[in-house]
């Protein structure tokens, strides 16, 4: 089978850098993604590692290393803004059909950003 | 605008009473999905698609239908809702392939089944 483990709740300070942690157990996916929510809107997508390594996006870095079953996002310079729920989400193969499944997301981060 | 749009966003039924919550992209996106959320859940998929007429079952498909007769429209069917489909629901669409790691998502329709 095939789960994600989510922090369920992360607190930091306005201008503060903070890491949500994803780790998982499966026998094998195509690649890690991170979506953000703020509360009651959709999903937005923020990052994605196909390879291990760490990829930037602006404020927004994202980390994979698949030897070690582990992820992470990493945001810095807090903003209030960024208060909202983080998932994390992998890709999974269906070894019938060869084909990709779509997304699998983990039950999501709250991160708080206080003044 | 590239968008995906869901109809209705709110919806309050009875038990039994047959709906469909409809869901088009403008987008030309091969892959659509549908999503619940359920509060500590996070997103659990229901069904998904990847190209007109080939449909799939994803986590949570008990209770629920779908079809995909055109590229931009995936209307999700529930014959007859019950309570514990209470949920907010997010169709969702994505390019195929490599790039279908990016998903568009709809607005989200708020439903309670009384």
């Amino acid at each position: 089978g095939q789960s994600l483990e989510q922090p369920s709740e992360v607190t930091a300070v306005e201008g503060a850098i903070v890491q949500i942690n994803c780790t998982y157990q499966t026998s094998g996916f195509y690649g890690l993604s991170w979506y953000q929510q703020h509360d009651g809107g959709a999903p937005t997508f923020l990052s994605y590692n196909a390879l291990d390594g760490l990829e930037e996006t602006g404020r927004f870095s994202s980390f994979l290393s698949r030897s070690d079953s582990y992820g992470y996002l990493l945001l810095q310079e807090l903003q209030m803004k960024d208060s909202a729920s983080y998932f994390c989400a992998v890709r999974l193969p269906v070894f019938s059909s060869g084909s990709a499944r779509q997304l699998t997301f983990g039950s999501g981060t709250q991160l708080t950003v206080l003044p | 605008e590239a968008q995906v749009t869901q109809n209705p966003r709110y919806l309050i039924t009875v038990t039994g009473k047959k709906l469909t919550v409809t869901c088009s992209q403008n987008m030309n996106h091969e892959y659509m999905s549908w999503y619940r959320q359920d509060p500590g859940l996070g997103l659990r998929q229901i069904y998904y698609s990847m190209n007109v007429e080939v449909t799939d079952k994803g986590d949570v498909p008990e209770g629920y239908k779908v079809s995909r007769k055109e590229k931009r429209n995936f209307p999700l069917i529930l014959e007859s809702p019950s309570p514990n489909q209470t949920s907010l629901y997010f169709c969702a669409s994505s390019l195929k392939g490599l790039a279908s790691h990016e998903q568009f998502f709809g607005p989200g329709t708020r439903l309670t089944v009384l």
